[in-house]
């Protein structure tokens, strides 16, 4: 079956420029994760849905950061403003419930430069 | 809190040996543990967890990992490591999010 899709997997903005980026996961899977992978580091957490609710924001490195979902699907990611550091690649992942044991797929990431 | 470490940055292996790679945990209560490789320019992909039972896990590609209680530790091993294996892993654990580890550098050499 389809895995966690991302789009775009590439995007180059200037800074000062609005983001949207795109997570579609896979059927059936209630909860969503956000993280980001700056070059060279580990993986950080943003943001999780369970449904269409994020009951915890704080992961989100500022108020620039937003984060939606809608008809327990597809979720975008926006980045307000950007600013260089948020050059990254952002992954999003998806499980089947929001159970600590559950197995989390991830999408191949969306790459974004900001110049 | 709960965390995990990567000890090695990096870890060279000869094509044919075994490899482990090193990863311990905390956390308060049952862990959940994962291991996810990431290939270059793509995203990660699930070896293995451990819940709960068997202390030896079995994976993807002919990966395993140990729980080890007492040494509060989750290493990633593989029998006869392949050059295709070359990678970056990350040790994980889960508590409503996954808290990654820093990730190590798999080389192995032809």
């Amino acid at each position: 079956g389809a895995g966690v899709s991302q789009s775009p997997s590439n995007k180059v903005t200037e800074k000062g420029k609005d983001v949207e980026l795109r997570c579609d996961p896979i059927s059936g899977h209630t909860a969503l994760y956000w993280y980001r992978q700056r070059l060279g580091q580990g993986l950080e957490f943003l943001i999780y849905f369970q449904g269409n609710s994020a009951p915890d924001k704080s992961g989100l490195p500022s108020d620039r950061f937003s984060a939606e979902r809608t008809g327990e699907s597809v979720s975008t990611l926006t980045i307000q403003r950007t600013q260089q550091e948020d050059s990254a690649v952002y992954l999003c992942a998806s499980s089947l419930a929001l159970l600590y044991q559950e197995t989390q797929y991830f999408g191949p990431g969306t790459r974004l430069l900001v110049l | 809190a709960q965390s995990v470490a990567q000890p090695e940055d990096q870890v060279n292996v000869a094509e044919g040996n075994p490899l482990t790679v090193k990863c311990t945990y905390s956390v308060s209560g049952n862990p959940y543990l994962f291991w996810y490789v990431q290939y270059p320019n793509r995203g990660l992909q699930f070896l293995l967890k451990y819940i709960t039972g068997d202390n030896l896990v079995k994976g993807s590609y002919g990966f395993e990992a140990e729980f080890n209680k007492s040494q509060t530790s989750f290493h990633l091993k593989k029998p006869s490591a392949l050059v295709s294996d070359s990678a970056l892993y990350f040790c994980a654990v889960c508590f409503q999010k996954l808290v990654f580890g820093t990730g190590t550098r798999l080389l192995v050499s032809p």
